[in-house]
């Protein structure tokens, strides 16, 4: 069965820190995988996605993420952490001949000063 | 241009009655997905519209429904609420179908059964 996991289910990271949250997925077909934050109140926004090509994406508000294939994740990351940052944060997959996307269960993160 | 705009964004209902929660798109997005959010399943796919059709449909009872208008405009509509049903309810648009198109999500409808 298809499953999106994000293993960490809260974070906390002080201010200026890296961070990296993880998430792995079991999917039969080479999936899209996307990254969102979800702020207090709010819907989700998109932070960056893959489809193909370079392992490496590029996001908003300085976040990037890898694709690895071999071990089937795709792991976001930041270099220094912003106490704007606090959120939760949502993994997808999804795949283009269907359009739901599956999300994780969510990584919860807070920054202290 | 404007962002998905979901109404109302909150709502309380007695277990037994129906509700009816409206999305409007982004405009020229053609395609709108709905999804729940509960702390304990959290967030799980219930429709997608295109073109005023149903195409895909969750894991849910058929007393969750919806439609979409030729606006684009969509509905969604769950009849003999239960306790369970209490969550965010999102609304996502996108120009097409697929998940390579960019689903832009609204701020929700919080609902809640009392």
């Amino acid at each position: 069965a298809q499953s999106v996991t994000q293993p960490d289910i809260h974070i906390t990271v002080s201010e200026g820190a890296s961070l990296e949250l993880r998430c792995n997925y079991s999917y039969g077909a080479t999936p899209y995988l996307f990254w969102y934050v979800q702020s207090p109140g709010q819907g989700l926004q998109l932070l960056l996605k893959y489809f193909s090509g370079d392992t490496l994406v590029q996001g908003i508000k300085g976040f990037e993420a890898e694709f690895k294939r071999s071990q089937s994740s795709f792991n976001l990351r930041k270099p220094s952490v912003h106490w704007s940052d606090a959120a939760e944060y949502f993994c997808a997959v999804g795949e283009n001949s269907g359009y739901a996307l599956n999300f994780g269960k969510g990584t919860s993160l807070l920054v202290t000063p | 241009k404007a962002g998905v705009t979901q109404t109302p964004r909150y709502l309380i209902k007695t277990r037994g009655q129906q509700v009816t929660l409206s999305c409007s798109p982004i405009s020229g997005h053609r395609s709108v997905s709905w999804y729940q959010q509960t702390p304990g399943q959290g967030l799980q796919f219930l429709f997608e519209y295109f073109s005023e059709t149903q195409r895909n449909k969750g894991n849910f009872p058929g007393r969750f429904s919806g439609r979409q208008f030729s606006n684009s405009r969509s509905e969604m509509n769950v009849s003999t609420l239960e306790l369970g049903d209490s969550a965010l309810y999102l609304c996502a648009s996108s120009y097409g179908q697929g998940a390579i198109n960019e689903q832009f999500f609204g701020p929700g409808t919080r609902l809640t059964v009392l």
